[in-house]
């Protein structure tokens, strides 16, 4: 079992560029989640998936952030425009379950927006 | 909907004391509190669950106790060790099909 993979693992870039971020989840998990972790607001759920729908997504801050996951195997989390206020710590998790059993992290994108 | 308290934002005691966390919850529905560590630069890990069924479980130095009828759980660490310093991350679920609520975080600081 490898984990959740997440890349990249740093991404430096100008404000006003796309950035991506991608994730794995481990190989049987129905459920994927994209968090945001600050100093200032901890750790934030911004949207879960299950079996590849989008279920909850409320916590995305705007317009500018988007997930998908085409496959049971891959998903993306893409802000465009990125400011530098997007600068954070976005980690990826996995469950079998929303909210019984344990979720499993990925390493997690170190984000910094200039 | 569910809300999660969690105090102290940051602790510190001596090597080979015990630290104290504990978390209060909203909804009496909630039935699953895990608790997370995550050490500096790293991913949060679980370290212990519990079930609203049980009102206790040890697992070597960490235990996790429940109070249903006061909604809160604490986390208790005996014998601490240096690698015990991180931040560590309460949780509760409303109910099986809603998402886990994660509270703000306990840096806890070992001291040598």
């Amino acid at each position: 079992d490898a984990g959740v993979i997440q890349s990249p693992r740093h991404e430096v870039t100008e404000m006003g560029q796309e950035v991506t971020l991608r994730c794995k989840p481990i190989s049987g998990h129905d459920y994927l989640f994209w968090y945001r972790q600050t100093m200032m607001r901890g750790l934030e759920l911004l949207i879960y998936f299950n079996n590849n729908v989008p279920i909850d997504d409320s916590g995305m801050p705007e317009d500018r952030f988007s997930a998908k996951m085409p496959n049971a195997s891959f998903s993306t989390l893409k802000i465009q425009p990125s400011e530098p206020r997007d600068s954070a710590v976005y980690f990826c998790a996995s469950s079998t379950d929303v909210g019984d059993q344990p979720q499993h992290f990925g390493d997690g994108t170190r984000l910094s927006i200039l | 909907g569910e809300n999660v308290e969690q105090h102290p934002s940051t602790l510190s005691v001596q090597e080979g004391d015990s630290a104290v966390i504990k978390c209060t919850y909203s909804d009496s529905a909630s039935n699953y509190f895990p608790w997370y560590k995550q050490e500096l630069g790293k991913r949060p890990q679980l370290i212990i669950d519990i079930r609203s069924n049980v009102g206790e479980k040890k697992d070597q130095r960490i235990a996790v106790t429940l109070n249903k009828t006061a909604k809160h759980f604490s986390l208790h660490i005996t014998e601490t060790q240096p690698e015990d310093s991180a931040v560590y991350f309460c949780a509760a679920t409303p109910n099986r099909d809603d998402k886990i609520i994660f509270g703000k975080g306990t840096r806890l600081h070992i001291l040598p």
